[in-house]
């Protein structure tokens, strides 16, 4: 399965949405996770099974979307989200990581 | 606190061996799906191995399989990755991982939501 994220880069002006997009090649079902990675820092687990959010994430943080086409939206961008975004499925084996999403603050 | 704390990594020559350690503290990775993902400069996560919850069971893509093993010493609450034959393209920055996991039995986990600190691996002659 491979996963494609779109766009590249994402410019935003802080206090506006943000919506980032995840489409496999194939169905996964709900089983899509995000994670936001900053410079020399770990993915931090953000959204699994497609929409729940992980321990401690803010709530402007969602997810949303089924089967190949799921959706990161950060509702009002603050300073600290800018930062790599990885969509990951976890569907079957072999599991995989999209190319990630940048978001950067206008 | 739950953390994942690795160690190991290092230069290697093309087709020489490297063992990573990754020590649990705050859990037991004997109770839950451990991972190891790599990530070159640049690119985005790479899946790499996975260890089920049983620790028996055992994932690998078709790039590292037969080369790569993971296990883990219960005893110690520690993960390892022995890599043999070492190509350059498996240079990268490894990272251990934990399964997000509900109940007994676990295979990847909904997610990785631990992750240790990583570990730079440079394969070159």
């Amino acid at each position: 399965i491979v996963m494609t994220q779109s766009p590249a880069t994402l410019s935003v002006s802080p206090g506006d949405r943000a919506t980032l997009s995840c489409r496999t090649s194939l169905s996964v079902a709900s089983n899509v996770a995000w994670y936001q990675q900053t410079p020399g820092q770990a993915p931090r687990l953000l959204i699994y099974d497609a929409s729940t959010r992980a321990t401690g994430i803010p709530v402007r943080f969602s997810g949303s979307g089924s089967g190949t086409e799921f959706t990161l939206t950060i509702s009002s961008l603050q300073s600290e989200d800018s930062a790599l975004y990885f969509c990951q499925h976890y569907n079957n084996w072999p599991l995989a990581f999209g190319g990630g999403t940048k978001v950067e603050i206008k | 606190e739950v953390q994942l704390l690795q160690s190991g990594g290092g230069l290697v020559q093309p087709g020489g061996s490297l063992r990573l350690s990754c020590a649990a503290s705050g859990f037991s990775v004997s109770s839950t799906a451990m991972s190891w993902v790599r990530q070159a400069p640049g690119k985005g996560p790479e899946w790499v191995a996975s260890l089920f919850s049983n620790g028996v069971n055992t994932q690998y893509p078709d790039s590292v399989r037969g080369r790569f093993t993971i296990s883990r010493d219960n005893s110690n609450n520690t993960l390892y990755l022995q890599m043999d034959s070492l190509r350059v393209e498996d240079a990268a920055l490894y990272y251990c991982a934990r399964g997000l996991c509900s109940g007994p039995f676990c295979n990847s986990g909904r997610g990785m939501d631990v992750w240790g600190q990583g570990t730079t691996v440079t394969v070159s002659s």
